[in-house]
């Protein structure tokens, strides 16, 4: 029992880059989230995904796409990175009808430079 | 502007004692009001959550208080044990299921 799986977990990246998240979950989840953590921030939403091939901005969605690639894999992409996105990454899944809470991966770690 | 304001940012507690954390949010249309627990390095971990339809939800040494009509809730940490020594998340979801979080309070309990 896997739950939500995050790769990689982490990675450096030079300024301009691009690279891809990947997400995956196990649970049968409908509802997909991909969050950033900053010190003194908090969790801020960047985009999350309701259902199989919906998505929808969060707080913090410029300088991201994500695909919601079929109902267990949701992607996060930064197509030039910024230092400014350097960050901890977390993907969640949620199962809406029973409004359980969210479930974890345990985070990407990326540093642009 | 933040969504749900969390304090204090950090709190040191001694074994024993009573952690308290405090959130406030301003929509309404919030319906589902969880907390999670996180430890470094790790991704964050449902500890209680609650409803608006009831004041107060205890789980062990834990207990959610909630004041609908002042829109605030907190969390109380009965007990304080060095091993709830983590990051705090007070956060909120309403009918579009987006899950909006505080910005996090660090407990220190202290032997």
């Amino acid at each position: 029992n896997a739950g939500v799986t995050q790769t990689p977990k982490f990675q450096v990246l030079k300024t301009g880059q691009s690279m891809t998240l990947q997400c995956a979950q196990d649970m049968n989840h409908n509802s997909m989230y991909w969050y950033r953590q900053d010190p003194g921030m908090g969790l801020r939403l960047i985009y999350y995904s309701a259902s199989e091939g919906t998505t929808d901005k969060g707080e913090v969605p410029n300088g991201y796409n994500v695909s919601r690639l079929n109902k267990r894999e949701f992607s996060l992409r930064l197509e030039s990175a910024a230092p400014s996105q350097t960050s901890v990454y977390f993907c969640a899944s949620s199962e809406a009808l029973d409004r359980l809470s969210a479930f974890f991966g345990q985070g990407t770690r990326l540093t642009v430079v | 502007q933040q969504q749900v304001k969390q304090s204090p940012q950090s709190l040191i507690v001694q074994k024993g004692g009573i952690s308290i954390i405090n959130c406030a949010y301003e929509n309404t249309a919030f319906d589902y009001f969880p907390w999670y627990q996180q430890f470094p390095g790790k991704g964050p971990a449902l500890l209680i959550a609650i409803r608006p339809d009831v004041s107060e939800k205890k789980e062990g040494r834990f207990t959610i208080s909630f004041n609908k009509s002042a829109k605030q809730f907190s969390l109380h940490i009965m007990d304080s044990q060095p091993g709830d020594s983590a990051t705090y998340f007070c956060a909120a979801m309403g009918s579009t299921d987006k899950l909006i979080f505080g910005t996090g309070t660090r407990l220190q309990v202290f032997p």
